[in-house]
């Protein structure tokens, strides 16, 4: 599972800053997920996206969240003015095909702690 | 209630020990994962499976559709398992069946 990389692994935000959460698929996958893990809480899915494309993102909260998959370059995930309820794990999977057909991978995680 | 159920939430075994750890879902899924994660650490995928069994090493995961149930065990439990282990089903939904939702997990501690 060395394909998917994510950066920062940790990240410390002062309340009202951005953060930038990048995620580097695996080799030759174009379908990217991200999870948030609140702390006590079960993973919960974000967002959905193919290259250019945003498929679903029924799960980002309606503001201050953005995400992206440019044609070249990782996956950024993009929060704006964060709180403290941001603090959580962000998780970034991505799969070679629709999930429903394929397995998923995920990367080590961005630890976001907001002060 | 959680659309996905672990049980238990905690388990501390000796090494050695034989390990279950359960996963109920109320809804229709079209797959089922065992996930690890180490404290701090990533999310490693263990298994996938719709259907039946599947083993890999000490590990072995089954499911029962019809009983909307699931189970992960580990042989010959060691110190090394201690993980917090997920369960996520992806939702039998038309055409956003690429959505997981997960397990609050379950930690399990192997003690030496």
């Amino acid at each position: 599972n060395a394909g998917v990389m994510q950066n920062p692994r940790h990240l410390v935000r002062r309340r009202g800053q951005e953060a930038r959460l990048r995620c580097s698929p695996m080799k030759g996958h174009s379908h990217v997920y991200w999870y948030r893990q609140l702390p006590e809480e079960g993973l919960k899915f974000m967002v959905y996206l193919q290259k250019e494309n945003i498929i679903d993102e029924s799960g980002m909260p309606k503001e201050r969240f953005s995400a992206e998959f440019p044609k070249e370059g990782p996956s950024i995930l993009r929060i704006q003015q964060v709180v403290r309820g941001d603090s959580a794990a962000y998780f970034c999977a991505s799969s070679a095909g629709e999930l429903r057909d394929t397995e998923a991978f995920f990367g080590q995680g961005t630890r976001l702690t907001v002060v | 209630k959680n659309e996905v159920e672990q049980s238990p939430q905690n388990l501390t075994a000796q090494e050695g020990e034989f390990i279950t750890i359960n996963c109920s879902y109320s809804v229709g899924i079209s797959a089922l994962h065992w996930l690890q994660q180490h404290p701090g650490g990533g999310i490693v995928s263990l298994f996938m499976l719709s259907s039946g069994k599947k083993k890999h090493g000490r590990l072995i995961a089954t499911i029962n559709i019809q009983e909307k149930h699931s189970s992960l065990h580990i042989t010959a439990s060691h110190p090394r398992d201690s993980a917090v282990y997920i369960c996520a089903v992806r939702l039998w939904s038309g055409g956003s069946n690429y959505k997981l939702t997960f397990g609050k997990g379950t930690l399990l501690t192997v003690n030496p």
